[in-house]
């Protein structure tokens, strides 16, 4: 079955540039999706397609996604994006949705 | 305004059963695919079932094939897991999320949850 695999922790102080890494293989052929969960809530769909923005996620949020790895990065970091992160792409083969293992972003 | 909101949650002996809805408005509940992702406590989302938009189509992850049952009813906009034979390790946050593929998207993502129902398996 396909793998994702994402870092368990990221830290950044705030104003700084956060990346986030979702490994897989090829998944540069698949299209990346990444959700943003915080505590006690739903997540919350903040890229799709790789890279684009649902409309109410600040331009802060971007895509990028080749080769290997797909990463979501997050520039001048605040407060209030420390959550938990999870890539997510459709496997074709076993025609299973798939999720990365999450990321726990800490804004020191 | 499309909301998700899941009922049936609760305690369960293991072995035991129970049948989650997810009751859905807003929207043209028929025009899109729903899934089910759960949650166990401290992990992570890990996708359960998916079911297309007149149920011609069911995916389940390997863990649940045999035991859990999606379905749909497009007359009541609801989605529906049955679970059987629950085990201690289903115990977890069950949310319902719809599909949504954006015109000239390439495929679907989750574009709204609802806020989930807690199941816990424990004798």
């Amino acid at each position: 079955s396909y793998v994702l695999t994402q870092p368990p922790s990221v830290s950044v102080a705030p104003g700084k540039t956060a990346r986030i890494t979702c490994g897989g293989n090829n998944i540069g052929s698949k299209s990346v999706h990444w959700y943003q969960q915080k505590p006690g809530q739903a997540p919350v769909v903040v890229i799709y397609y790789d890279s684009d923005r649902p409309s109410g996620i600040p331009e802060r949020f971007s895509g990028s996604n080749s080769g290997n790895t797909a990463t979501l990065t997050i520039s001048t970091v605040e407060a209030g994006d420390e959550a938990d992160y999870y890539c997510q792409v459709w496997d074709t083969i076993s025609d299973h949705w798939v999720f990365g293992g999450g990321t726990k972003l800490t804004v020191l | 305004e499309v909301q998700l909101v899941e009922s049936g949650g609760g305690l369960v002996k293991p072995g035991g059963s129970l049948r989650l809805s997810c009751a859905a408005s807003g929207f043209s509940f028929n025009s899109h695919s729903m899934n089910w992702v759960r949650q166990a406590p401290g992990k992570g989302l890990e996708w359960v079932s998916s079911i297309t938009s007149y149920s011609s189509y069911i995916y389940n992850a390997e863990l649940v094939k045999g035991r859990f049952t999606i379905s749909r009813d497009n007359a009541k906009n609801s989605l529906y897991l049955q679970m059987n034979s629950l085990r201690a390790e289903d115990t977890a946050v069950y949310y319902c999320a719809r599909d949504f593929a954006k015109e000239g998207g390439e495929g679907y993502y989750f574009d709204h949850w609802g806020q989930g129902t807690l199941v816990t398996v424990s004798s």
